[in-house]
């Protein structure tokens, strides 16, 4: 069965901290694609970014960086120097057949 | 560019009244649509998914129900609202492959008294 488990429900962290939100899967599918969104306040949920299974490059984007770990089945996202606008909600997702596994998020409060 | 409406934003309802709410994607053709229900802190429920028009699937057994009849336009609906039903309601839509990117509308916020 595919599944997405995000430990951390969550997380404070003062400002400019470095923060990892972690991801972890479980998929018998051979091709697969984990993403991670942000839900900020106004509930709308954000793209951040999209990554299939047989690219495990690290990607840094600005403040952003994802580790992908196919031995320990981990897709993990880390803000650099947080700031208040990160405060959200962060999810991680796995493709399945027609749909989205979701996990169950985590909130992280960046505290000025 | 591609965009994802959705009304209303804000809903407030008795329980056993009706409820219909639409989301409509500009700027693609052939879109899956779904729509997700959040409950208060809680994680994303996938309630029905549609690959085509007519074409309804569901993921939970419920007094909801949804309908595509038109390629771009995805509406959910109830005949009789429940007090569990209140809730975020998020439509998203992919390309043609399951495996691209949902991206999600604004939501709709419904409060069901």
């Amino acid at each position: 069965a595919q599944k997405v488990t995000q430990a951390q429900t969550e997380i404070s962290v003062v400002e400019k901290e470095d923060v990892t939100l972690d991801c972890v899967y479980e998929t018998r599918d051979t091709t697969y694609y984990l993403f991670w969104y942000k839900q900020p306040p106004s509930g709308e949920l954000v793209f951040l970014i999209r990554r299939n299974s047989f690219d495990e490059q690290n990607e840094i984007s600005g403040r952003y960086s994802w580790n992908f770990q196919k031995s320990t089945s981990s897709f993990n996202f880390t803000i650099t120097a947080s700031q208040v606008v990160d405060s959200a909600v962060y999810f991680c997702a796995l493709t399945g057949t027609y749909k989205y596994i979701f996990g169950t998020g985590t909130r992280l409060k960046v505290l000025a | 560019s591609q965009t994802i409406h959705q009304w209303p934003a804000t809903l407030v309802q008795p329980v056993g009244s009706p409820l219909s709410l639409e989301c409509t994607v500009e700027g693609t053709s052939n879109p899956n649509l779904y729509w997700y229900r959040q409950a208060a802190g809680r994680g994303l429920q996938l309630l029905f998914y549609s690959v085509g028009i007519g074409q309804i699937s569901s993921e939970v057994p419920q007094n909801l129900s949804a309908s595509r009849p038109q390629d771009r336009q995805f509406i959910l609906s109830s005949k009789k609202l429940l007090l569990s039903d209140s809730g975020f309601y998020l439509c998203a839509w992919t390309a043609d492959r399951s495996t691209d990117t949902q991206y999600f509308g604004p939501g709709t916020r419904l409060t069901v008294l």
